[in-house]
């Protein structure tokens, strides 16, 4: 059964940049999309963008494109995001979620999501 | 990018009562490509409904959706004490991918 599981400082200061993981465990990987999505302290979903595991090829949501990396460590099974230059409006609890795969179709919402991650942006 | 609404913001209701949660596009969502997330405290958000009206896998019957173009529903028809949660449409249709604000069902 694949399990998603986010990983990463809690805490990050303004303006540096925030770094979080996704493992992967339990099954296959390679054909799906994951995605990175972001829940605010006023429970506001927000989808940051998204990254084909054996491509690497990736897709942001405007809102973040300046700022945000997506990429894959193979070797490890992980996923990584990264945010640059992150204000207090950055706090927030970050999820990867797979996007659904249906025969060779890939649809963007998601059956499968982490548990989440707290970041906290404070100096 | 698609602007969703939902509404009411929160609804108090009873085990075993019916409610009608609605989820409204700024424009009308390409292929009705909305789902509707259920979201317990503390977790992440549980699929309920793709394609505007099918049953994700596992999901019981007394969760059904309808709708198309711009105004979406999520409908239940009985209440179990874990549905009181909140309530996310999310639409697919186009990109960037966005999410209604939810709309929270508790105990009343």
């Amino acid at each position: 059964q694949v399990q998603l599981q986010e990983s990463g400082p809690g805490l990050v200061k303004p303006l540096e940049t925030l770094s979080l993981t996704c493992s992967v465990s339990g099954g296959p990987i390679e054909t799906y999309y994951y995605n990175w999505i972001r829940q605010t302290p006023g429970k506001r979903l927000e989808w940051i963008g998204d990254i084909k595991y054996n491509t690497e090829n990736t897709k942001y949501n405007p809102s973040f494109k300046s700022r945000v990396t997506m990429s894959v460590d193979t070797s490890k099974r992980q996923l990584s995001l990264k945010l640059k230059s992150v204000t207090a409006e950055d706090t927030a609890i970050y999820f990867c979620a797979r996007s659904v795969l249906i025969g060779y179709y890939h649809y963007w919402y998601f059956d499968l999501w982490g548990r989440g991650t707290l970041v906290t942006v404070s100096s | 990018e698609i602007v969703l609404t939902q509404s009411p913001g929160t609804v108090s209701l009873s085990p075993g009562d019916r409610v009608t949660l609605s989820c409204r596009a700024s424009e009308s969502v390409a292929g009705n490509y909305i789902v509707w997330y259920r979201q317990k405290p503390g977790q992440a958000p549980t699929l309920l409904i793709h394609g505007a009206s099918s049953r994700a896998t596992g999901i019981p019957e007394r969760f059904s959706g309808s709708g198309s173009a711009t105004d979406f529903s999520l409908i239940i028809s009985r209440l179990e004490p874990e549905d009181f949660a909140m309530y996310y449409c999310q639409q697919y249709g186009s990109s960037p991918i966005t999410f209604g604000p939810g709309t929270r069902v508790d105990i009343k």
